[in-house]
Order: structure tokens, then sequence, then C-alpha cells
């Protein structure tokens, strides 16, 4: 079964700060990663995503995620934070041939002014 | 354009009650899901349809029927609606069943059962 993980129920980041929010998952076989952002009162918009190749994903807003498949992680980065970045941050993983997508419970990012 | 709209956004009903929800997706995508959130924001799926056919049936209770009608739409129709049933659901679409492609989501469509 595919599991992801978020430990961190929220992050706190002064604006201009580097910032990380943390994935990990669990899936037999290879693993499609995603990342989501959803704003208060708002539906999920798509970030970025690994499906293959190169392990540092580029995505929207500047933000980009490492694949790590020793550790597997997949964890979210922005090198300078913006206020406007705060919101809910959602992993999701899929199984390569399943269609079932799981996210994780989600983080909170704050970043402060 | 929209590329998922659901209707209605807010839904207030008491228990007992009958409501539907509606969705329709204009991006030509062949799959379509209902994932559901709860008050402590986890997002759950609920069912996917690939081109009208049923491909994920999560433990919902039967009183929760999901239709789809062409592959542009797919509605849930939830029966004797109870205190649990409240939370925001959402409908997402997919490109075609197996692909590597992300879900496009809905704004979420909040019910509350009083």
């Amino acid at each position: 079964a595919q599991s992801v993980a978020q430990p961190e129920d929220q992050v706190n980041v002064a604006e201009g700060n580097p910032l990380t929010v943390k994935c990990t998952y669990s899936v037999s076989g290879n693993p499609y990663l995603f990342w989501y952002v959803q704003y208060p009162n708002r539906g999920l918009q798509f970030l970025l995503k690994y499906i293959t190749g190169d392990n540092l994903v580029k995505g929207s807003y500047g933000f980009e995620a490492e694949f790590n498949k020793s550790q597997t992680s997949f964890h979210l980065k922005k090198p300078s934070a913006l206020v406007s970045d705060s919101a809910l941050y959602f992993c999701a993983v899929r199984a390569t041939g399943f269609q079932k997508l799981v996210f994780g419970t989600g983080t909170r990012l704050l970043v402060s002014p | 354009d929209t590329a998922v709209s659901q209707t209605p956004k807010y839904l207030v009903t008491q228990m007992g009650n009958d409501k539907s929800i509606k969705c329709e997706q204009n991006l030509g995508h062949d799959t379509m899901y209902w994932y559901k959130q709860d008050s402590k924001k986890f997002l759950k799926i609920m069912f996917s349809y690939n081109n009208k056919e049923l491909i994920i049936n999560e433990t919902v209770p039967n009183r929760f029927s999901p239709k789809s009608p062409d592959k542009a739409h797919l509605n849930l129709h939830i029966n004797s609606l109870e205190l649990g049933d409240s939370a925001v659901y959402f409908c997402a679409s997919s490109p075609r069943q197996g692909t590597t492609g992300e879900l496009f989501f809905g704004e979420g469509s909040r019910l509350t059962v009083l």
C-alpha cells in the first residue's frame, strides 16, 4: 500500500529565509511524487512532480523538490520564502501503474514578515 | 474558463436529507475523482472513474453513490446525510489512466450537515 508522511504539522520561517517542507513516502515499485499547495477556501494547486530522471525537480513559484530514493524522501524547498507562500502544502504519491494518488496529512507553512 | 468546476460551493442541510454535488471538467481528461477533506484537512480518495467506468471505490458507505454520465462529468449523490458527512468534497481530473499526469482540482464543495 502507498503512504506518505509529512512529519511537521507546521513550519515557521521568516521572509527571505530558505524553507524546507519534509515528505517521506512508502510505495511498492517506482514512485510518482507530487507537491500541491492549498490556499484558504481554495482547491489544491499543482506545484511540481517527480516521475523519472533528474532528482532535483523545479516547479511553480520558485519551488523545487529533491527526490532521494535511499531515504524515500521528497522534500519541498525554496531558497527565499515570501509571505505569500503561507499556505497548506500536501505531498502525494502514486505507485507506477496505479491511478490512486495518496496524500500526506499536510504541512502548514507560515512565513512571517 | 474554469477547468474543473463544482456546484454548489456551499451546502447546508439537515441530517437524513439527500443531496448531490456536481462536477464538470473541460480539460478533455479521461479520469475523474472525488476526494473528501475533513476538518483536520486530511484528504482521502473516495471514487475514481475512467471514461465513465468506476476504477477506484474506497471503503465509502453505500449512502454515497457517484455517477458519471460522460467523461466530462462526475456527480456525487449522498443519501440519508449524517453529521460525519460534513466536510469539503473535491472533484479532480487527470489525463488517462496509468499516465504520470497530475490531478487538477476544483474549488471544493463545503457540506455542512446540521
